[in-house]
């Protein structure tokens, strides 16, 4: 299976600030098969990106993924307050589905 | 507006068979568009695919679970389900329902509606 590891674990920002996050796969993401989710506690988690690069219906422009193959980021321009929350990259294009384990942007 | 939500014991034996429901509201499961997954998470950790049924009724699982699960179709209830046999404490987890469009690629375009989510806890 394609195990896809995040960094960091864990990102201390202030708001107005730059987030970069980082997704690296062990091997090639289909056909860049890649989705980016916000979850936070006690809640669903929602899709923000897929194929790499694509925003899903209603997501701001402030977030962004790109990349291809084995190395994928996630961008979120300028934090809001809301945008603290934990962060999980996805592969679906190659079964079995996989995710990453996850990067928490906190409040610095 | 499209909502799924999930349904079954919130406790179960080990040993014991799980068995959810999800409850699809707005978007019919036979429509071509999607495809219907359910993925768990155990509590404080991260996300874990069990598996997928088409809209054919045919299935996709995880080899790490695919031995003790069961995914199925309830057309005329718009529904569908996941059983897990000989479950342990390792299974305790929040269990979510989920859909993935299918409007630009036919792998998929994401899981777009989850459900809120079940807490499923495997204790005697």
């Amino acid at each position: 299976e394609i195990v896809l590891t995040q960094s960091p674990g864990t990102l201390s920002l202030s708001p107005g600030e730059r987030a970069t996050l980082s997704c690296r796969a062990s091997q090639s993401v289909s056909s860049n098969y890649l989705a980016w989710y916000q979850q936070k506690p006690g809640q669903a988690p929602r899709l923000l990106i897929y194929g790499a690069s694509s925003r899903a219906t209603g997501i701001p422009d402030r977030f962004s993924g790109s990349g291809s193959g084995t190395d994928f980021t996630f961008t979120v321009s300028r934090l809001e307050p809301e945008d603290f929350a934990v962060y999980y990259c996805h592969q679906y294009g190659t079964s079995p589905l996989t995710f990453g384990g996850g990067t928490k942007v906190e409040i610095k | 507006q499209v909502q799924l939500q999930e349904s079954g014991p919130g406790l179960v034996k080990p040993s014991q068979t799980l068995s959810l429901t999800c409850t699809v509201s707005g978007a019919s499961i036979t429509s071509g568009r999607y495809y219907w997954d359910w993925i768990r998470q155990p509590a404080g950790k991260g996300l874990e695919w069990i598996g997928r049924i088409y809209t054919s009724g045919s299935t996709n699982y995880n080899p790490s679970l695919k031995s003790r699960v069961t995914i199925s179709l309830d057309t005329s209830n718009n529904q569908f389900s996941l059983k897990m046999s000989s479950v342990t404490a390792a299974d305790t987890a929040v269990y979510y329902c989920a859909r993935v469009g299918r409007y630009f690629d036919p792998i998929g375009d994401g899981v777009d509606v989850w459900g809120q989510g079940i807490t499923v806890t495997v204790s005697s």
